[in-house]
């Protein structure tokens, strides 16, 4: 099993819509928690961090619940732009080197 | 601004080569980490160097090495090269949370795609 999970979808989103998607972890030393958005070959690219009360930035919306260890990501009025697969990575916490753990990705195709 | 760069984007090698890959943080970050990413599949941590120190290690096999430099940038260096090491190698840095306000964010280098033949 892995680490940290994902619904790989893809989810078809038409444009404007909301989209929301979840992942778990199964690490309970887990300290912090991203989400990164990665086009395809290209390189990941934060998108946000994910903090325990829950933070916006835009259109995005991320949440964590510690206590059943998910972490979820919710996109408002989605554009085209937004179609990418969503990575969701946690990482205990280090002073430096800490390695990222991904998720699988979760794929999000926007449509007109 | 700067961001992390990797040399070569490409690289075409045959099966029992070696390779060398490169990465030069953003400025001022102290660490740096390599990631391997296969198709179809999320990236995988190899190895990190905090401060010209190996910091932690992952799935790296052991044909593989790194290092980081006095300036530090790294290297990773690929030997007996096999099939299955074709895949994108990402190469992330960030600087250490002991920086004062640094929050040790990782920012990915474009990669570089190595194709074994």
């Amino acid at each position: 099993r892995k680490e940290v999970e994902q619904d790989p979808g893809p989810f078809n989103v038409p444009e404007g819509a909301t989209v929301a998607f979840n992942c778990t972890y199964s690490n309970s030393a887990s300290q912090s928690f991203f989400w990164y958005r990665q086009d395809c070959r290209k390189e990941p690219k934060l998108l946000m961090s994910v903090y325990s009360s829950g933070n916006e930035d835009g259109r995005f919306t991320a949440q964590l619940n510690r206590a059943s260890q998910y972490i979820s990501l919710l996109i408002r009025d989605s554009k085209l732009s937004d179609s990418a697969t969503y990575l969701c990575v946690v990482t205990s916490f280090k002073a430096a080197g800490n390695k990222l753990t991904f998720g699988g990705g979760t794929r999000v195709l926007v449509k007109p | 601004a700067a961001g992390v760069i990797q040399s070569p984007r490409h690289l075409i090698k045959e099966k029992r080569e070696t390779a060398t890959l490169k990465c030069y943080p953003i400025p001022r970050h102290d660490t740096v980490y390599w990631y391997q990413q296969g198709p179809g599949q999320d990236p995988q941590f190899l190895i990190s160097f905090y401060e010209k120190m190996q910091s932690d290690k992952g799935s790296i096999p052991d044909r593989f090495s790194a290092q980081q430099f006095s300036d530090y940038h790294s290297e990773l260096n690929m030997s007996s090269l096999e099939l299955g090491d074709s895949a994108l190698y990402f190469c992330a840095s960030s600087l250490s949370s002991k920086h004062k306000g640094a929050k040790n964010i990782q920012y990915f280098g474009a990669g570089t795609r190595l194709s074994v033949l």
